[in-house]
């Protein structure tokens, strides 16, 4: 089964308020996290990333927050826009025995922004 | 997506037949992927390359081949096509010592 999740597969918001993504995660050895937005007839987009020997990483109006005692991931939107409208998924790096590492992704959360 | 992509963008195909979706790079990236997405599942690793004739087995690779003989294609094959495969495929790729992958625009296939 997957090892990265999502709390809400949902998420509605008002233009201008913050939005905040949650995302779980169960393995212990992942060393990075990414988050992707992922618009309708696209493919993923790279929004920001966290290594894990950090907690916190800011970037152009986004936040990601890594809490590893329990295992968490969330990301936040500050001012949230009408374009920030999109499928948010979370990803973990696992590396295999083979050397070579590969991203396991969550399901996602549809996010919606209300003008 | 630059430097990526994917082709066809969209197939529709029969049960029983084989099929073969193209990930061109121009990015002289080492590492190659692809990934179906159901809903529900979010995005599933299929198969992946770490170099020219050098892949290996995702997730959900059952049904599927790859084959990467140049740096800047990596093949995904379908021996024999069945409606569970009807999903939309995406191919991503990344740098050695870069955890940011770059995905394609996908291909969606319908098995009928």
């Amino acid at each position: 089964g997957e090892s990265v999740g999502l709390h809400l597969p949902t998420l509605s918001v008002q233009e201008g308020d913050n939005s905040i993504i949650n995302c779980a995660y169960s393995n212990s050895a992942s060393d990075y996290f990414i988050w992707y937005k992922q618009e309708s007839g696209k493919g993923p987009q790279f929004i920001i990333d966290i290594r894990s020997n950090m907690d916190k990483r800011q970037g152009q109006r986004v936040t990601v927050l890594l809490n590893k005692t329990v295992k968490h991931l969330s990301l936040q939107i500050a001012a949230t826009q009408p374009g920030d409208s999109a499928v948010y998924f979370c990803a973990e790096n696992i590396g295999s025995k083979g050397g070579s590492e590969k991203l396991v992704f969550g399901k996602g959360t549809k996010l919606t922004v209300n003008p | 997506d630059a430097g990526i992509t994917q082709s066809p963008r969209h197939k529709v195909t029969e049960t029983g037949t084989p099929v073969t979706l193209r990930c061109h790079q121009t990015e002289n990236h080492r590492y190659m992927y692809w990934y179906r997405q159901d809903p529900g599942h979010g995005l599933r690793l299929i198969h992946y390359s770490y170099g020219v004739k050098d892949t290996d087995k995702g997730e959900v690779s059952d049904g599927y081949s790859v084959s990467r003989s140049k740096t800047e294609d990596f093949l995904l094959t379908l021996e024999s096509a069945t409606s569970s495969q009807t999903s939309v495929y995406f191919c991503a790729i990344r740098e050695q010592g870069d955890f940011g992958y770059t995905f394609g625009s996908g291909t969606r296939l319908t098995v009928v």
